[in-house]
């Protein structure tokens, strides 16, 4: 069974420029979680996604949104970038509905450089 | 929201000694306290979880307690070895899907000869 596919792995942007990160669940799940990970402040959490419903979402800015397609698939997009959304963004899914109380699988992660 | 302190943010201990990281949590509602393993340049990987319905789950060399009175649980791992050594999160949420996992900010572990 493959794992939680993200792409792509490495991208470097300019302030200003928008990005777009994609993630591919495991077979069969259905809740998808996005996380941004930078030295010293661990995993934060950004929003979660179900049958294709944002179901929660963290303390970011609007310039950062995502959405789930009818497949389980995600997306999340970054507008105008800043130099501090240098990060690796972890993608999750997860087989249960309430998929806060069940194993988490991760991607490798999308690492992100903005200039 | 729930908010998880975890301590330390570095422990450096010797192959075979034990290991304790210890993390607190703010909201008494949470009830479902994962552990996840980060090895370098690697996923986060879930290695031991517990809920608030048991004080203690053992799996082999890892342990995890928890003491929802002072919101408190702690991971342990004995007889450590070259191959723990990783970066641990720890988490916490509550049940319902209006809650979300929030993560402590991870304790890199570095087990020496």
């Amino acid at each position: 069974k493959a794992g939680v596919t993200q792409t792509p792995r490495y991208l470097i942007k300019t302030r200003g420029q928008q990005v777009t990160l994609s993630c591919s669940p495991i077979s069969g799940h259905r809740s998808v979680s996005w996380y941004q990970q930078t030295p010293g402040q661990g995993l934060q959490f950004l929003f979660e996604y179900f049958s294709e419903t944002q179901r929660n979402k963290g303390n970011f800015p609007g310039r950062f949104s995502g959405r789930q397609f009818s497949n389980s698939r995600s997306e999340m997009n970054v507008s105008t970038l800043e130099l501090g959304d240098s990060a690796l963004y972890l993608c999750a899914s997860s087989l249960l509905a309430e998929s806060n109380t069940g194993e988490l699988f991760f991607g490798e992660g999308s690492r992100l450089t903005v200039l | 929201g729930e908010n998880v302190e975890q301590h330390p943010s570095t422990l450096s201990v010797q192959e075979g000694d034990s290991a304790v990281i210890k993390c607190t949590y703010s909201d008494s509602a949470s009830n479902y306290f994962p552990w996840y393993k980060q090895e370098l340049g690697k996923r986060p990987q879930l290695i031991i979880d517990i809920r608030s319905n048991v004080g203690e789950k053992k799996d082999q060399r890892i342990a995890v307690t928890l003491n929802k009175t002072a919101k408190h649980f702690s991971l342990h791992i004995t007889e450590t070895q070259p191959e723990d050594s990783a970066v641990y999160f720890c988490a916490a949420t509550s049940t319902g899907t209006a809650s979300k996992l929030t993560f402590g900010t991870g304790t890199r572990l570095q087990v020496t000869l």
